[in-house]
């Protein structure tokens, strides 16, 4: 079973709009969590990460965690073509072990 | 951080054969990681390489398919043995830095025919 999972497989949002993206661990020794964004071709690159409840923001990008659900969602707002790429939702669940979900594909429609 | 880079970029090979696949970290690092990843999907845990010690497989993976070395702390090599198309995806090496950011090398992008 996987261990992360992430939430929509596909998202399509105009130029300029929201786009929310969910993951979640199903495995109760999850600390940390990344995302990262890989565009077609290219080698993932991570975003954000957090371990402490709450929402952390960095420019167009703001993360949040609610450590007792162990639920992350990302929310990029005024989304440009250029946010288009699969965003990889990672949690780490000891001190070497990272598991990636199966990525949510985002489309940002100009 | 670490800058990682994996040779060769791509390769072309038939089934049957085996092929080795190397990274190097510009800076000395304790673990490296290989995943796997089928066109734009999951990236995979394949193992966990540390210096001096035999590498731990993931679930799916065996040192005999995918025997990673661990020569020194800048470089690990991943030989893919008897590749089947199957084995077709990307490579990357991985490392983290103090524990936390993950870094990709750029992968390597193997088509067993």
């Amino acid at each position: 079973q996987q261990k992360v999972q992430q939430s929509p497989e596909s998202l399509i949002v105009p130029e300029g709009g929201m786009a929310s993206l969910n993951c979640t661990s199903s495995d109760r020794n999850v600390d940390y969590f990344w995302w990262y964004r890989q565009h077609s071709g290219k080698s993932p690159k991570m975003l954000m990460s957090i371990f402490s409840n709450g929402e952390k923001e960095e420019g167009r990008f703001t993360v949040h965690l609610n450590k007792a659900s162990l639920h992350t969602s990302l929310h990029i707002r005024d989304s440009q073509p250029s946010d288009s790429a699969l965003y990889l939702c990672a949690a780490r669940t000891n001190a070497y072990k990272v598991i990636f979900g199966k990525g949510t594909h985002l489309h940002v429609l100009p | 951080s670490v800058l990682l880079y994996q040779k060769p970029n791509r390769d072309i090979c038939q089934s049957g054969t085996s092929l080795k696949i190397q990274c190097v970290a510009d800076s000395q690092v304790v673990s490296m990681f290989w995943y796997q990843q089928f066109q734009e999907q999951s990236l995979m845990l394949m193992a966990t390489a540390n210096e001096g010690s035999e590498a731990t497989y993931e679930s799916g993976f065996t040192k005999d398919k995918f025997p990673i070395s661990r020569p020194n702390l800048t470089f690990s090599t991943l030989t893919v043995n008897n590749a089947r198309p199957g084995d077709s995806s990307i490579y990357f090496c991985s490392s983290r830095v103090g524990g936390y950011e993950q870094y990709f090398g750029p992968g390597t992008r193997l088509t067993v025919l």
